[in-house]
Formats: C-alpha cells, structure tokens, sequence
C-alpha cells in the first residue's frame, strides 16, 4: 500500500538555525499539505500547495515558513531563524483530490534548543 | 473564526461497550468531514469520512447533522485496540470557495478490560 514519507523521523536544532523538513507525498497524489501539532495539543493546518503554488494558508505559516516541490517526488517544508516555540511534530499529508481523504506522514519530530 | 469542537474526555469504557463522540463544527458551508484516529506519538490516520447519509464501517458508525452542524462517530463492541485519540475533522469553506483543513482537539478513548 503507497505510503507518505517523512525524513528526517528526529531534528534536533540550535535556536535561529534553518531546517528543512522533507516529505514524499504518494505518487498519484495532487494535493499536498503541512500540520503542525505542538505536543499535547491539537494538529494545526500550516500549508496546502497544489500545481506547483500554495493554495491557502494559516496566521502561523508566516514569513519564517516557505514549502517547495524542487523534482517530481519531494515536498519540503523549510522553517528559517527557528525559535524555542518552533519544537513541534510536524506532520506532511498528500490527497488525490480536492477535499478528499488525506493520508499523513509518520511526521518528523523537531526539537529546537 | 471558525472552529472545531470536541469533548476531549477520556472516556473510559469497559470491551464490549458502545460508545459514542460528538464534534460541533461553526461554518456551515462546510462540506467534507472525517474521522480520524491517532495513537500516541503517532501521525493520524483514517478512520472514516462522513456522509450526508451517514455511513457505517463494521463496529463504526458515521452521523452528520447539517442543521446542528454537528458529527458523530458510535463505536460498537469497544475492543482494547481501539484505546486512541479519535479526531473529528472538518474542511472549512473559506470566502471565494477555498478550504482550510481544521482539526478538533481529540476525544480520548480508553478502552479496559
């Protein structure tokens, strides 16, 4: 059964480093998305990117945040200057169409010291 | 601003047990909605989406009520796998026809023997 992937599963960064989340959404998949969810709360919509440009996002994807599908597999989340509040899991989710079911990645746990 | 409501619990059930979760959501324009579950630690996965009809999946069973703009998820024959966090989600409608995929907090299900 096709999978979302996330690399890496654990980042570990010093506090205004930049780092770049990777995902690999399923292949037939279109729709393209980007959760955080801080631990104990609830999972919080950063991005959605559809035809190669973001289709919405929230308050919290501010200017710190960017996405990009550099080849025909990868989707990235890259977070600049992070901060202490940064440290979240943050999961990457791919659909087949709009408004459909979507499949997460395991998530990529990131710790910012 | 639009919301997603849950009960989170945790409701504490013995196997064998019917139980059931109701989720309140604000934008009534609203069209796609899903359950999912989520383990500890882990990335949320599907368990169903929810129908105007209502729909069921063996033990689980979907409700949606437009006009109180509120959904529910019954679950019967409670076994111990299914101890998790179920999360409602509902696709709000965003002026000029876009979405934003919003999740509730997690209703907490522990099943015991």
């Amino acid at each position: 059964e096709p999978e979302v992937t996330q690399t890496p599963s654990h980042q570990v960064t010093q506090m205004g480093q930049e780092v770049i989340l990777r995902c690999v959404p399923i292949s037939n998949h279109l729709y393209f998305y980007w959760y955080r969810q801080i631990l104990g709360q609830k999972v919080e919509f950063l991005v959605s990117f559809y035809n190669n440009e973001i289709s919405e996002k929230s308050e919290i994807f501010d200017d710190q945040f960017s996405v990009e599908r550099p080849d025909g597999s990868n989707f990235t989340l890259k977070i600049r200057s992070t901060k202490l509040e940064d440290s979240a899991m943050y999961f990457c989710a791919s659909s087949e169409a709009n408004q459909a079911v979507q499949y997460f990645g395991p998530g990529t746990r990131l710790t910012v010291l | 601003r639009k919301e997603v409501e849950q009960d989170p619990g945790p409701f504490n059930v013995p196997e064998g047990a019917t139980v059931a979760f109701n989720c309140t959501y604000s934008n009534s324009a609203s069209q796609s909605f899903f359950w999912y579950r989520q383990d500890c630690r882990k990335e949320p996965k599907l368990l169903m989406s929810v129908y105007s009809s209502g729909n069921e999946d063996g033990r689980f069973t979907a409700q949606l009520n437009r006009a109180s703009q509120y959904i529910s998820l019954l679950i019967r024959d409670s076994k111990l796998s299914d101890s998790a966090t179920y999360l409602c989600v509902v696709n709000m409608i965003l002026e000029g026809g876009s979405y934003i995929p919003t999740f509730g907090r997690g209703t907490s299900l522990i099943v015991h023997p």
